[in-house]
């Protein structure tokens, strides 16, 4: 059965630094997005992409965050500058068209010292 | 979207039913009811949805109340791999592209399978 993959599966940063988390969507799919949950909190939506623009965004998805679709296949979430309460469990998830389920990957977890 | 209730934890046996409610009593008609699930921290995971009629999958059923304002989860026979956070949640989706619609989680209501 088909499945989102992220990589790496931890990442520990120092605060201040550059982080990049992959994705790799199901093939077909055309809808993708990235969730975060910081540890015993709710899952939360961050932003949603879909034909190389973002189509919706939340409040936690400020200028130090950015996504992008590079070469058809990844789907990248960059932290420009980490701060301590950006430790969390980040989910990539994605759709197909006219489909209801939305397919989560596995999660990276980030540690921010 | 729809606000939902859910009892924050419930215990099942293993190998019996477990009905997970859910109410959502401001649910409009062109909102459906999805489950997802969260077993240990892992990637949320859809486990049905539906409108107003009942629906069966291979890994649930989802019973939907006459009026629509609340909705059970059946599992019909428990595992230990169904311990998880199950997630009750309402979603527009009265457009055939559903694919910019976030799904917004609330707390869930923690399932414990037990032998």
């Amino acid at each position: 059965e088909p499945e989102v993959t992220q990589t790496p599966s931890h990442q520990v940063t120092q605060m201040g630094q550059e982080v990049i988390l992959r994705c790799v969507p199901i093939s077909n799919h055309l809808y993708f997005y990235w969730y975060r949950q910081i540890l015993g909190q709710k899952v939360e939506f961050l932003v949603s992409f879909y034909n190389n623009e973002i189509s919706e965004k939340s409040e936690i998805f400020d200028d130090q965050f950015s996504v992008e679709r590079p070469d058809g296949s990844n789907f990248t979430l960059k932290i420009r500058s980490t701060k301590l309460e950006d430790s969390a469990m980040y989910f990539c998830a994605s759709i197909a068209l006219g489909l209801y389920e939305q397919y989560f990957g596995p999660g990276t977890r980030l540690t921010v010292t | 979207d729809a606000k939902t209730t859910q009892p924050p934890s419930m215990d099942c046996a293993e190998g019996r039913a477990a009905n997970l409610p859910c109410n959502h009593s401001t649910i409009s008609g062109n909102e459906y009811v999805y489950w997802y699930r969260q077993i240990h921290s892992q990637g949320p995971q859809y486990i049905i949805h539906g409108l107003k009629n009942n629906e069966t999958n291979e890994m649930a059923s989802l019973i939907i109340t006459e009026d629509r304002k609340s909705s059970t989860l059946i599992l019909p026979h428990a595992t230990l791999r169904d311990t998880a956070v199950y997630y009750c949640i309402v979603r527009f989706a009265g457009r055939v592209n559903t694919g910019f619609q976030k799904l917004v989680f609330g707390t869930g209501t923690r399932l414990l399978v037990s032998p």
